[in-house]
């Protein structure tokens, strides 16, 4: 079975400054797909970013890119020029592909960042 | 506007006093899921379905019953509600595919409290 983890419960950073959260994931699929999902307060999903695996250029959206290294399964999201609207949960998530049948999504337990004025 | 909504945004209920929350969606998406999210344990996927008549378990299935008669509503149904199903609740729906069509759009969540 599929697992993912979020190994940070917490992080903080300056505004204006660069962090880096952390997942990691484990399958034996070979096509898959990864998202991280935003959460501030009012508690509504938002869709940050998503990675195909089989595509090896890693995904950029505006502040956001994440790292992703297939063969250590680690999926890893950086904000740059924190904004303090960045303060949120952030989840990262695993999907199994369209073709699989399943199409079931697994969610790490979530890294909750702090924003420093 | 494209949107999932659910209702009832909050509900405070009784041991054993069956219940639904309802889920609907205008966006013709042929997927839609269930998820509860808990302190601690993230989200995690209790149902979903895709497509009309057809429904899987997720990985936290027992207690929740749910129903795809139409392509835009998802009910969920819990038949004998307990206190260790006092959570919030989202539902999403999304195309099915890869490709940026397959982006999950969430509902605003439903706070259930048994008692």
């Amino acid at each position: 079975a599929q697992t993912v983890t979020q190994s940070q419960p917490e992080m903080s950073v300056q505004e204006a400054e660069t962090v880096t959260l952390s997942c990691t994931y484990d399958t034996s699929e070979s096509d898959y797909y990864l998202f991280w999902y935003k959460q501030p307060p009012s508690r509504q999903m938002i869709l940050v970013i998503r990675q195909e695996a089989y595509k090896q250029q890693n995904a950029t959206e505006n502040r956001f890119s994440v790292n992703f290294q297939k063969a250590a399964k680690s999926f890893s999201l950086k904000i740059s020029d924190s904004q303090l609207g960045d303060a949120a949960m952030y989840f990262c998530a695993y999907r199994s592909p369209y073709t699989s049948g399943t199409y079931k999504y697994i969610f790490g337990t979530g890294t909750r960042l702090k924003v420093l004025a | 506007e494209a949107q999932v909504t659910q209702n009832p945004r909050y509900l405070i209920t009784v041991t054993g006093k069956k219940l639904t929350v309802t889920c609907s969606q205008n966006m013709n998406h042929e997927y839609m899921s269930w998820y509860r999210q808990d302190p601690g344990l993230g989200l995690r996927q209790i149902y979903y379905s895709m497509n009309v008549e057809v429904t899987d378990k997720g990985d936290v299935p027992e207690g929740y019953k749910v129903s795809r008669k139409e392509k835009r509503n998802f009910p969920l149904i819990l038949e004998s509600p307990s206190p260790n199903q006092t959570s919030l609740y989202f539902c999403a729906s999304s195309f099915l595919g890869g490709g940026s069509t397959d982006t999950q759009y969430f509902g605003p969540g439903t706070r259930l409290t048994v008692l």
